[in-house]
């Protein structure tokens, strides 16, 4: 079956831009997480969806960044104002309930000019 | 809070054994994962230990002891295709299931002929 997508593959933004990425999770996928991963760093952790909810946040940097789940399925994962410093692949994984494996996406690489 | 240390980079010869090891120190602890990532490319789970013991799968083995705070992932018969980083992960206490986890910063392999 399909896997984790994720839309754009690339994006180049200038400074102080807003960004929007898109994450479609496995049918049938109930938990949703967002990553960071700084080049040749391990993967940071952002948020965590169980369904449409939303239960840990804490790995937000700022209130610059958001997301939203709705449907159970598509997620979007909004940064505001972008900064150099956001420069990373963002990472989707779902993982289906029941279960611990963490499948994911191939990441939307986003470079700050 | 969860603070994961494993080496930063590892070099090893085809056809031979190579032991990447993993240490934590957590509050609590509700399992140990160990990812794949080649580069430019996503993470793929290769094993999730919760009890003591060693675990394998084909030419990978994973072991765990909770009481020293101590993972191990060990490779045999080395192949080229496995020059990749090791990303060793921890899952913190309240969360069933391992539903949330926080990664290491990774392993580097490399593999040379």
């Amino acid at each position: 079956g399909a896997g984790v997508s994720q839309s754009p593959s690339n994006k180049v933004t200038e400074k102080g831009k807003d960004v929007e990425l898109r994450c479609d999770p496995i049918s049938g996928h109930t938990a949703l997480y967002w990553y960071r991963q700084r080049l040749g760093q391990g993967l940071e952790f952002l948020i965590y969806f169980q369904g449409n909810s939303a239960p840990d946040k804490s790995g937000l940097p700022s209130d610059r960044f958001s997301a939203e789940r709705t449907g159970e399925s598509v997620s979007t994962l909004t940064i505001q104002r972008t900064q150099q410093e956001d420069s990373a692949v963002y990472l989707c994984a779902s993982r289906r309930d029941g279960t611990y494996e963490q499948y994911f996406g191939p990441g939307t690489r986003l470079t700050v000019t | 809070g969860q603070n994961i240390d494993q080496p930063t980079e590892m070099t090893a010869t085809e056809g031979a054994i190579v032991q990447i090891n993993c240490t934590y120190q957590t509050s609590g602890f509700n399992g140990l994962f160990w990812y794949q990532q080649h580069a430019g490319e996503a993470p793929t789970f290769l094993s999730y230990n919760v009890l003591d013991g060693l675990e394998e799968k084909g030419r990978f083995s994973s072991f765990l002891s909770r009481s020293k705070g101590y993972s191990y992932l060990l490779l045999k018969e080395l192949q080229m295709k496995d020059s990749a980083s090791y990303l060793c992960a921890v899952s913190p206490p309240g969360y069933s299931s391992a539903s949330k986890i926080i990664f290491g910063s990774g392993t580097r392999l490399s593999i040379r002929p």
